[in-house]
């Protein structure tokens, strides 16, 4: 089945250390991939995403993403938090033949300890 | 330039009312999406819009509609509201698809 998996549902991280939080999928076709953020009580922001080309993505907030197409993954990466980096992160795709449908993984809430 | 706007940003509405959300989406923007948000079953897709047709629909029973005018804001219904209904509603536009979709800050729907 076609699906989106974060398997981590929650990270505590300490301030200053670095992040990874991995996203796999599960498609017939490489879809296009994105990363958002969501504070409490807020929308989602776009921290960057990917469709074709360098496979090392570059986005907002410092934060970076590898896809890797051999293991369907698409982790996103911070070298250093910030407490301001605590949120909830959604990893999701989009099929060509479904235009808007943003299919999104359950999420991983990311604690920031001092 | 202004971002997504959905208004209200709450709402409280008695169980078998019906509700209609509004979604402004960016200058240009002829795509708007549509999502609920529970903490149970996390980002579900509505529907999406484009140049006022719908182009996809999510597995929302029909009292969830919705449709997009010709200055591409957008609105959803929910007729008949149940008590599951209570969830954050969350609208997103963009300009084709494939550069991104950029969210509204939602709105907060509870069915007492």
């Amino acid at each position: 089945a076609q699906s989106v998996t974060q398997p981590d549902i929650h990270i505590t991280v300490s301030e200053g250390a670095s992040l990874e939080l991995r996203c796999n999928y599960s498609y017939g076709a490489t879809p296009y991939l994105f990363w958002y953020v969501q504070s409490p009580g807020q929308g989602l922001q776009l921290l960057l995403k990917y469709f074709s080309g360098d496979t090392l993505v570059q986005g907002i907030k410092g934060f970076e993403a590898e896809f890797k197409r051999s293991q369907s993954s698409f982790n996103l990466r911070k070298p250093s938090v910030h407490w301001s980096d605590a949120a909830e992160y959604f990893c999701a795709v989009l099929l060509t033949d479904s235009w808007g449908k943003l299919q999104f993984g359950a999420g991983t809430q990311v604690v920031v300890t001092p | 330039k202004a971002g997504v706007t959905q208004t209200p940003r709450y709402l409280i509405k008695t169980r078998g009312q019906q509700v209609t959300l509004s979604c402004s989406p960016i200058s240009g923007h002829r795509s708007v999406s549509w999502y609920q948000q529970t903490p149970g079953q996390g980002l579900q897709f509505l529907f999406e819009y484009f140049s006022e047709t719908q182009r996809n629909k999510g597995n929302f029973p029909g009292r969830f509609s919705g449709r997009q005018f010709s200055n591409s804001r957008s609105e959803m219904n929910v007729s008949t509201l149940e008590l599951g209904d209570s969830a954050l509603y969350l609208c997103a536009s963009s300009l084709q698809g494939s550069d991104g979709y950029t969210f509204g800050s939602g709105t907060r729907l509870t069915v007492v």
